[in-house]
Parts: structure tokens; sequence; C-alpha cells
């Protein structure tokens, strides 16, 4: 089963705060975070494998909270250049090793 | 380092052909993945594969897909007799060991089935 992120869009003005939710069902092991820009391939910004871990990538950060089956990424003074679609990809003791099963994405607008 | 290589960009099928999406995946990496993605949604899990193994083709479907890995060459998505349904872009990602690192995407294959 899939995760669920939330909220599917958000609109931001350059400089503005945003986070996005991802939640799973299954217990996790570990949860991917990635950006895909429009026509483009997906791009891994970081993987998060610990409870409560949390990891950096520019201004852009990310918590797991293991026993809430739950990740947040956390979009801090935000760039032109973030706008595209980030995806989490769960990783499920209850799957095969290595399998990850993605959100439906939230695509992230920031205007000047 | 070439990234993961994906071919062909674009490719155009008639219902009922054949259409075989190449991956050739990262130097080092053993691990790859196929994943579908409809206009304006998440990606979906087809089939995960080492060399000369399928290790989970639970989002296979049941007919017309096939997937191999074989010891020398790329990996190879296979659909036999494609149907509207089918067309979507098709990416590949690989991964030097299963989950301890993240997914590199090529950059997909774009089906359209007219």
């Amino acid at each position: 089963q899939q995760p669920v992120q939330s909220p599917q869009a958000v609109i931001l003005r350059e400089g503005e705060d945003a986070v996005i939710n991802c939640s799973s069902s299954k217990a996790l092991y570990s949860v991917h975070w990635y950006r895909q820009k429009h026509g483009e391939a997906p791009v891994f910004l970081m993987i998060l494998l610990k409870g409560g871990e949390q990891k950096g990538h520019e201004k852009i950060s990310a918590s797991f909270n293991e026993k809430k089956q739950q990740s947040s990424l956390y979009l801090t003074a935000s760039q032109l250049s973030y706008s595209g679609t980030y995806f989490c990809g769960t990783g499920a003791p209850a799957d095969s090793w290595g399998k990850l099963q993605f959100g439906a994405g939230t695509q992230v607008v920031v205007t000047p | 380092n070439a990234g993961v290589m994906q071919n062909p960009r674009h490719l155009v099928r008639r219902r009922g052909q054949e259409a075989r999406l190449r991956c050739s995946p990262m130097k080092g990496h053993s691990h790859v993945y196929w994943y579908r993605q409809l206009p304006e949604e998440g990606l979906k899990f087809m089939v995960y594969l080492q060399k000369e193994n399928i290790i989970d083709e639970s989002g296979m479907p049941k007919e017309r897909f096939s997937a191999e890995f074989p010891k020398e060459g790329p990996s190879i998505l296979r659909i036999q007799q494609v149907v509207r349904g089918d067309s979507a872009a098709y990416f590949c990602a690989s991964s030097p060991a299963a989950s301890v690192a993240g997914y590199t995407f090529g950059s997909g294959t774009r089906l359209t089935v007219v």
C-alpha cells in the first residue's frame, strides 16, 4: 500500500517555509525523499533510516518518526529552484528489501 | 560516471505491437527497479530485479508484461500487444544495495500507444 502525502499542492512566495507530510499504514525501516521537475527524472534528496532522525540538504530537511510511521519534509526560506513535485518513498519490512512505494506527490510552486 | 541510461526516450507503438524498454544501471549498481508514471500521478512500482533474478514482480500486470536483467547487457521491460492504457512514462532506477542508498533514476521512456 502506498504512503499518503499531504498537502497535494502548495504555493509559496520566495523565502517562505512549507512542510510536506508522508504517512504510512505499515511499519517502516526507511523513508526517501525525491524531487521531480516537469518532464524530468526524480532526483534523490535524502534518506532517513532511524526513528526521529533528521537530515538536511541545502535548506531542506526532514524528520522520521518511526513509531508514528510518518515523515515530514521541511522547505525553509524557499527558493525558486525548489519548485517541483516532491515524492516520499517508503521501505517496509512487509515488502521485499529495497523496494520503495511512492506517495502520489506534493506539487510545490515557488513564486517570486 | 554515466548515470542510469534509458532508451529510447520516446517510443510510439500502434495497438497490438510490442514495446521494449531498455535500462542500463549506474556502474557498480546491481539492483534495478521499474516504475510507471501516468501524467500528474505518482510512481507505481512494477518490478525489482538483480542480475539474472526477479526479486519482486508484485506490481507487474499478469499478462503482456515481462522484465529481465541478464548477466550481460541492460535490463529490459517488455510489453506485448500494447493497448492505449499502456501509454505512460516508464522510469528505471538503480541502487548499489537494497534500501541503504537512494535510487538513481533514469530519464524515463515515454511510451505512446496510438
